[in-house]
This record gives structure tokens, C-alpha cells and sequence, in this order.
């Protein structure tokens, strides 16, 4: 299977521990997103890149969220001194932008749920 | 008021019935609209995609959309046990994959 890989699946931590998420995108594919989704809600837009480059973050992503995708595979999410609030389920997707055209639809991953305790 | 609404959930139907799930959104800048199903503790997958008004068929399901009301729609024909998941709308004025704007998701389930 080929599709959008993210580890781990779950996640338990304390409060003000830091963790990191990876997520290995479809491996054509130069963008890559990261969406957070809690109970009972749709997904939403964290930051995403294009190949190396982080174009745009959101501002739900707080200055204790950091992402990586330092050679435009693989991806991290990291988040230090975690909060109740942070708990939720950490959707990574991709996609492929080719000759500028944005209209790839998204495959996304399974997602890392995140409980902090 | 949120970007997207989703009718509020969740919705249980017997097996072969006609469900019909419906968004409707505010920002008129949106252009393309997608239909995601998502089972318990899985991601989304992709089920329709529609640029601009119109219908789009595939198999059982058809996804509508109408601009000049904001108003998109999913319609599943001969719903089946199997259909039972979260359905999620997403919407963006740029393309499919940029920044998707989702609904909170209605939770459908297929009594057999």
C-alpha cells in the first residue's frame, strides 16, 4: 500500500512534555498538508508544504507547534509543552501540484491521535 | 457564523434508502467542493469532487452544487450498511488541495 503513512497512531503524554508526529506522504507527491480534527468536528488547516518550503500556516498553529519537511519527503509535527487543549487527532494528507495547477484533490492519513493527560 | 455548515446529526436510515446530506457556506470565493467519508479512527477519503456548479455522478452517489445558493449536496442511492461512517463537505476557492475549508461532519448510519 502506497497511501499517506503517519506514526505513531496514538499518542498518550503529559501535560508540558513535548512529542513529534511524522508523516510519510505518497511518495510522488510534493505537497503536504497537516490538519488537526477533535470530537465531533471536521478537520482544520494547520500549515502545509511544497516540497521543502513551508508556503502557509495558520494561526491555530501556536508558537509551541513547529513542522519540518527538511528534504521534501517526510514530514514532522512537533509540539512542545503539550496542553489538554492539543489533544485531538493530527490529520497529515498530500497531494501533487504539477505546472502550478492546484487542483489535486488530498489523500490523507490515518491520523496520530494525541491524548494529553 | 462558520465559513461551512453541515446539517447537525446524526441521521440513521434503513438499508436502501435515498440519503441526502447538504452544506451550505458563505464565502462565494469557494470554487471547488468535495465530499470526504471517514470511518470511526480512520482519515478522510475522497468520494466526489465537483469544480463550479453542477451535478457529478459516480455509481450510487451524486454530488450537486449550487453556486448562486451556496448550497452543495451529496445524495447516496440504495444506501447500504457499509455507507455508515462521518460525511464530511470541504471547499476551497484555489484548488482541491490547498487549504481545504471542512464542515463539521454529519454521522450517517445504515440500518440493515
Amino acid at each position: 500500500d502506497t497511501g499517506v503513512s503517519q506514526n505513531p497512531r496514538h499518542k498518550i503524554t503529559k501535560r508540558g512534555q513535548n512529542v513529534t508526529f511524522r508523516c510519510d506522504p505518497i511518495s510522488e507527491h510534493n505537497r503536504l498538508y497537516w490538519y488537526r480534527q477533535t470530537l465531533g468536528q471536521g478537520p482544520e488547516f494547520l500549515t502545509y508544504f511544497q516540497n521543502e518550503a513551508q508556503l502557509e500556516k495558520s494561526r491555530l498553529l501556536s508558537d509551541r507547534f513547529s513542522a519540518e519537511r527538511p528534504k521534501g519527503s517526510f514530514s514532522t509535527l512537533e509540539i512542545q509543552r503539550t496542553e489538554q487543549g492539543d489533544s485531538a487527532m493530527y490529520l497529515c494528507a498530500s497531494s501533487s501540484a504539477v505546472g502550478g495547477w492546484d487542483n489535486s484533490p488530498l489523500h490523507f492519513g490515518n491520523g496520530t491521535r494525541l491524548t494529553v493527560t | 457564523q462558520k465559513e461551512v455548515e453541515q446539517d447537525p446529526g446524526p441521521l440513521s436510515v434503513p438499508e436502501g434508502a435515498i440519503v441526502s446530506l447538504n452544506c451550505t457556506y458563505s464565502n462565494s470565493a469557494f470554487q471547488y467542493f468535495m465530499w470526504y467519508r471517514q470511518y470511526s479512527r480512520k482519515g478522510p477519503e475522497l468520494l466526489m469532487y465537483t469544480y463550479s456548479s453542477g451535478n457529478k455522478e459516480d455509481g450510487r452517489f451524486t454530488a450537486q452544487v449550487d453556486k448562486s445558493s451556496k448550497y452543495i449536496s451529496l445524495f447516496i442511492r440504495d444506501s447500504q450498511p457499509s455507507d455508515s461512517a462521518t460525511y464530511l463537505c470541504a471547499m476551497s476557492p484555489t484548488g482541491a488541495n490547498s487549504k481545504l475549508t471542512f464542515g463539521k461532519g454529519i454521522t450517517l448510519s445504515v440500518r440493515p
